[in-house]
C-alpha cells in the first residue's frame, strides 16, 4: 500500500528564511503527489501538484516542489518565508488509477520576524 | 463560486446522543470523502463514495455512518457507538477522471460535553 512521510512534525524559520519541508513516498510507480496547507480551524488548501508532466512543480504563495524519483522525495520549497506562510502543511500521495489520497501527519511551520 | 459547504463549524453532543455533519458540494463532482483530524495524527479516512447510492468504509467507519442519496450531498452521522468523536471533520471531494486532488470544505469541529 501506498504511503507517505513527513519527516519533522514542527519546522521552524525566520522570516526571510528558505523553507524546506520533507516528503518521500513509498512506491515503485511514480504516484500523484500533493501539497495541501492548512491553516487553523480552516481546511486544507491545494498548494500544488505532481502528475508526471514537469518534475519541478511550481504552486501559490511562491511555493514549489520537486519531483525525485531516485530519492522517492517530493520536498516542498520557498526561498523567503513570510509570517503568513505560518500554516500545517501536508503532503499526500495517491496511486494511479484510484481516487483516493494518503496523507501524511504534518509539518507544523512556524515563522518567527 | 463552486465549492464544498461543510455546517455547521461547531457542534456540542452530550454523550450518547447520534449527531449528523452536512456535506455539500456545487462542483459536479463525483467521488466524496469524509476525514476526522487529531492533533499529531493527520488526517484518518472515515468514509468515501464514488458514485450516488453506494460508499466504502475507510480505515476507522467504526460508530460512523453515511448515505449519498444525491451527487451533491454526503452527510455523516457520529453515533454513540463512537466513544471518543470529539475531533475536527473535514469533507472532501473529486473528480474520478483526470485525478487532480481534492477540494475540501472548511471543516467542522464537534465537542462532547
Amino acid at each position: 500500500a501506498q504511503s507517505v512521510t513527513q519527516l519533522g512534525s514542527h519546522v521552524s524559520v525566520s522570516e526571510g528564511a528558505l523553507v524546506l519541508l520533507r516528503c518521500n513516498y513509498s512506491s515503485s510507480v511514480p504516484p500523484y503527489l500533493f501539497w495541501y496547507v492548512q491553516y487553523p480551524n480552516q481546511g486544507l488548501q491545494l498548494l500544488l501538484k505532481y502528475t508526471s508532466a514537469a518534475t519541478l512543480v511550481k504552486g501559490i504563495n511562491g511555493f514549489e516542489a520537486e519531483f525525485k524519483k531516485s530519492e522517492t522525495s517530493f520536498h516542498l520549497t520557498k526561498p523567503s518565508a513570510h509570517m503568513s506562510d505560518a500554516a500545517e502543511y501536508f503532503c499526500a500521495v495517491s496511486d494511479r488509477g484510484t481516487d483516493k489520497l494518503i496523507f501524511g501527519t504534518g509539518t507544523r511551520l512556524q515563522v518567527f520576524p | 463560486d463552486g465549492g464544498i459547504t461543510q455546517s455547521p463549524k461547531y457542534l456540542f453532543r452530550k454523550e450518547g446522543q447520534n449527531v449528523t455533519l452536512s456535506c455539500e458540494q456545487n462542483l459536479n463532482h463525483d467521488a466524496m470523502y469524509w476525514y476526522r483530524q487529531d492533533p499529531g495524527q493527520g488526517l484518518r479516512l472515515i468514509y468515501y463514495s464514488q458514485i450516488v447510492n453506494d460508499f466504502q468504509k475507510g480505515d476507522i467507519a467504526e460508530g460512523y455512518s453515511v448515505s449519498r442519496e444525491k451527487k451533491e450531498s454526503f452527510p455523516l452521522t457520529v453515533t454513540s457507538a463512537q466513544k471518543n468523536p470529539t475531533a475536527f471533520y473535514l469533507c472532501a471531494s473529486s473528480i474520478r477522471e483526470g485525478f487532480g486532488g481534492y477540494t475540501f470544505g472548511s471543516g467542522t469541529r464537534l465537542t462532547v460535553v
